[in-house]
């Protein structure tokens, strides 16, 4: 079935430096994928969608600046995180959109990558 | 508003037993999906199951279900004969046609299965 790859899994950097998390379509063409970011006990936050060859769309609220996301393929999206701040620490979660495994001509469903949980100092 | 409501942050089950999460949804499209992901400890998400708007019978996977009440708005997993390995965060999420391909998940329902 689709899988999504995401890496790092873990990462902890210093305040003030800059961030980058792969997501990756490892057997499937991904045109968009998803950036989410999930504080603890708390549900999924749609950060952006991510395009590929043309600009993000960001969420309301979401700084387009601290949040850089590339997709200059169509298997690859990334985040990086700029000038990172300790409240930026947080997990994040990209997706894509990919047919039900049981219902190949059905609705897609969103498959995730594992997630990667940055720890700012 | 919140277009996805799971009114139990928390739910115990005995092994072996079944149990019900709920999920209430509030949509003005008319086709949209409904799914319920698994997210255990490690924090991956997991697809358990799909609905759509316009499906008759109800879906079902396995040992998951999803009672689906068009009329009442409400997509509520069931899963029966609970496992340990159940325990986890559970999210309801819908995607209405007319927004795309983006999704909204409700808040969760934490779900705890003892031995």
């Amino acid at each position: 079935g689709a899988v999504v790859s995401q890496h790092p899994s873990w990462v902890i950097c210093k305040s003030g430096t800059s961030v980058k998390i792969e997501c990756r379509s490892l057997d499937f063409q991904a045109t968009t994928m998803f950036w989410y970011r999930q504080f603890p006990k708390q549900s999924l936050m749609l950060m952006a969608t991510s395009n590929e060859g043309s600009k993000a769309t960001y969420e309301q609220g979401v700084e387009k600046d601290k949040f850089l996301i590339n997709h200059a393929s169509l298997t690859l999206s990334t985040l990086t995180v700029t000038s990172a701040h300790p409240e930026d620490s947080s997990f994040y979660i990209c997706s894509a959109g990919t047919r039900d495994r049981n219902n190949p001509s059905g609705a897609n469903v969103l498959t995730f990558g594992a997630g990667s949980r940055l720890t700012v100092l | 508003a919140q277009k996805i409501t799971q009114t139990q942050p928390g739910m115990f089950v005995q092994e072996k037993e079944a149990v019900t999460l709920d999920c209430t949804y509030d949509t003005s499209d008319p086709s949209y999906g409904l799914f319920w992901y698994k997210q255990p400890s490690s924090g991956e998400m997991i697809f358990l199951i799909y609905q759509g708007s316009y499906d008759q019978q109800n879906a079902t996977e396995g040992r998951y279900s999803l009672n689906f009440q068009k009329a009442r708005k409400s997509a509520n997993l069931v899963i029966s004969a609970s496992q340990l390995g159940d325990s986890a965060m559970y999210f309801c999420a819908m995607r209405e046609e007319n927004y795309g391909q983006n999704f909204v998940f409700g808040p969760g329902t934490r779900l705890s299965v003892l031995p």
